[in-house]
């Protein structure tokens, strides 16, 4: 069955020290590979995406992710965190060859930026 | 304002009631994708629809269904309702060709007592 594993509940971390939030992936193929974060009462927003090319993508808000092949990760990353980055963070990926474009969800990252 | 408009933001019910979730996709978009959010589970896929058509299906209840109408919003139809249906309903919409991701709305947060 095809999966995305977010192995850690919950992430702290201190302001402007860097932060990374876990994702690996059991999906057939090369998925495309998503970050969606989202803020309390809100809907999940878009932050970054792997389609080809480089490992390393670029997103808002001055997240980063980094994708590996051969671990079939794809961790988000930023240098230098804010506590307004403290949200709950999903990790997605879509199957390439699914033609309905559905996006398989994590469980979710809870992202805590004490000051 | 992502585009994609979600009503009502909140809806409190009770048991055994029928309630109906309506999405409006941001223009151009013709997919819509149903999500159910609960505490337990996070993000579950329900359904999509691709231009008034159903494309997939995933964990939805039979209690559960939903349609799209030629103007392109969807509504998703909730009955005979159940405590443990109580979530958060998202709604997401994508442009032809799928365009690698999605557009949320803000939610539909459902209460049911």
């Amino acid at each position: 069955a095809q999966s995305v594993a977010q192995p850690e509940d919950q992430v702290n971390v201190a302001e402007g020290n860097p932060l990374t939030v876990k994702c690996t992936y059991s999906v057939s193929g090369n998925p495309y590979l998503f970050w969606y974060v989202q803020y309390p009462n809100r809907g999940l927003q878009f932050l970054l995406k792997y389609i080809t090319g480089d490992n390393l993508v670029k997103g808002s808000y001055g997240f980063e992710a980094e994708f590996n092949k051969s671990q079939t990760s794809f961790h988000l990353k930023k240098p230098s965190a804010l506590v307004s980055d403290s949200a709950l963070y999903f990790c997605a990926v879509r199957p390439r060859m699914d033609s309905s474009y559905k996006l398989i969800f994590g469980s979710g990252t809870r992202l805590l930026v004490r000051p | 304002d992502s585009g994609v408009t979600q009503t009502p933001k909140h809806l409190i019910t009770a048991t055994g009631q029928r309630v109906t979730l309506r999405c409006s996709p941001r223009s151009g978009d013709l997919s819509v994708y149903w999500y159910q959010q609960s505490l337990d589970q996070g993000l579950q896929f329900l359904i999509q629809y691709y231009n008034g058509e159903e494309r997939a299906k995933g964990n939805i209840l039979e209690r559960f269904s939903a349609q799209q109408f030629p103007d392109l919003h969807s509504e998703l139809n909730l009955s005979s309702l159940e405590l443990g249906d109580s979530a958060l309903y998202f709604c997401a919409s994508s442009p032809p060709g799928g365009g690698y991701g999605y557009t949320f709305g803000s939610g539909t947060r459902l209460t049911v007592v």
